[in-house]
């Protein structure tokens, strides 16, 4: 089945880096665009990445923008998300999301989450 | 503050019907498709309408989604207590080149 899991979370201090991964399986990965969405502990949902099936297009929220770096491998059916000069408002759960064939705006399948905590 | 203005909740009995609102604008609701997403307690949120009035594969019917505008509604008739959970409006947002949500709104079935 259609299935997305991150790994790569963990505590870090203020000023630190850390890298997500997702792992995706059950679709032709290639073929979609991917996203990364994060929540805040106690809060909503928030956007802070997109990226096209062939890496040609890249997208931040202004938030994560210089500091965060989206990629993908497709031959390793992978999602990456490089996250360095980590701060206090970063902490939150992350999740890898597939987005809709037809439209990138739309999380159609989402990961399970993997929790980043930025502290000293 | 949301891109996206939704009730911070709702609240209705079993067996009755509720709608969650979420508002926007020209450079987002307006001009693209809405989303809804469902998150149950401590789970990863699903998709639940997409395209304004869309539902994937294994979401009942008792789920429908409208949009008029710069506004969306989701609808939920015939309540059950499983569908306690927060619920999200998304869309994107052409000034913003982003992709927004709401706020959320929490459901409490009474």
């Amino acid at each position: 089945q259609v299935q997305l899991v991150e790994s790569g979370g963990g505590l870090v201090k203020p000023g630190g880096s850390l890298r997500l991964s997702c792992a995706a399986s059950g679709f032709t990965f290639s073929d979609y665009y991917m996203s990364w969405i994060r929540q805040a502990p106690g809060k909503g949902l928030e956007w802070v990445s997109y990226i096209s099936s062939s890496s040609n297009y890249i997208n931040h929220a202004d938030s994560v923008k210089g500091r965060f770096t989206i990629s993908r491998d497709n031959a390793k059916n992978s999602l990456y998300l490089q996250m360095n000069s980590l701060r206090a408002e970063d902490t939150a759960v992350y999740y890898c999301a597939r987005a809709n064939y037809y439209y990138y705006y739309i999380m159609d399948v989402w990961g399970q989450g993997t929790t980043v905590t930025v502290s000293s | 503050q949301s891109v996206l203005t939704q009730p911070p909740s709702v609240s209705a009995a079993p067996g009755q019907n509720v709608t969650i609102s979420c508002s926007g604008s020209s450079s987002n609701i307006g001009n693209n498709y809405v989303s809804w997403y469902q998150q149950l307690p401590e789970t990863a949120p699903k998709l639940l309408i997409y395209e304004n009035n869309k539902r994937p594969s294994g979401i009942p019917d008792r789920f429908s989604g409208s949009k008029s505008g710069t506004s969306a509604t989701l609808g939920i008739t015939g309540l059950q207590t499983g569908d306690e959970a927060d619920y999200y409006c998304g869309t994107w947002d052409n000034s913003l080149s982003a992709v927004v949500f709401g706020g959320g709104t929490k459901l409490t079935v009474l």
